[in-house]
């Protein structure tokens, strides 16, 4: 068991670029969510995916915000137009079918300059 | 008023003493709660989990739910300076996706 990753750690990006975001859940973990956490605060959810489905999604999450999940495995999370309140850390959580508890990956540290 | 309060301290304390965090929830409908521990710029840690009103303890750790008054704890016995970090608490409702409403966090200094 590896853990849930995320890629790239840190990105920092010039305001109106575009970022993407990857995470890989657990393993045969089919539930699958992002939060974004700003300093001070404890994260907040953005959407959340079972498989490869998208079943909700936060009014956080606005248009310029995109979240897939193919195949149901890996999951990106695309910024379009960065604005400088986007920068934050960017969570991804996994967890199992019959569980509630939800474990976290180190966090993508977005940078809009 | 947020739906799970959770003082942000910072709290300090000497190493050995018992640590007691505390978070109020408003939404009577939380199920399930959890405490993650996180270290500066990292993710979040599960610690502990829970779905029932009462204690569950681990190791040092002890993880308190009170229904009824809406108010979780989590107790941290012999306390070590690497237990320095932030503490989140966080609940989810039965059929909500499961989702997590979190606290603010507190932040722990167990000082050598």
């Amino acid at each position: 068991d590896t853990g849930v990753s995320q890629d790239p750690r840190h990105k920092i990006t010039k305001r109106g670029q575009n970022v993407t975001f990857r995470c890989d859940p657990i393993s045969e973990h089919n539930r699958l969510y992002w939060y974004r956490q700003t300093l001070g605060q404890g994260p907040e959810f953005l959407t959340y995916f079972q498989n490869e489905a998208q079943l909700e999604k936060s009014r956080l999450l606005s248009d310029r915000f995109s979240a897939e999940r193919p195949k149901g495995s890996f999951s990106t999370l695309e910024i379009q137009r960065t604005e400088q309140g986007d920068s934050a850390m960017y969570l991804c959580a996994s967890s199992g079918q019959n569980s509630y508890e939800q474990y976290f990956g180190p966090g993508t540290r977005l940078t809009v300059t | 008023q947020k739906e799970v309060e959770q003082d942000p301290g910072p709290l300090s304390v000497p190493e050995g003493a018992i640590v007691s965090l505390n978070c109020t929830y408003s939404n009577s409908a939380f199920q399930y709660f959890m405490w993650y521990r996180q270290y500066s710029r990292k993710g979040p840690e599960l610690l502990m989990y829970t779905y029932s009103s009462g204690n569950k303890e681990d190791g040092r750790f002890t993880a308190q739910v009170d229904k009824s008054s809406k108010y979780i704890s989590l107790f941290i016995r012999d306390s070590q300076p690497s237990d320095s970090a932030t503490y989140l608490c966080a609940m989810s409702i039965r059929g909500s996706n499961y989702k997590l409403t979190f606290g603010k966090g507190t932040l722990l200094t167990v000082n050598p």
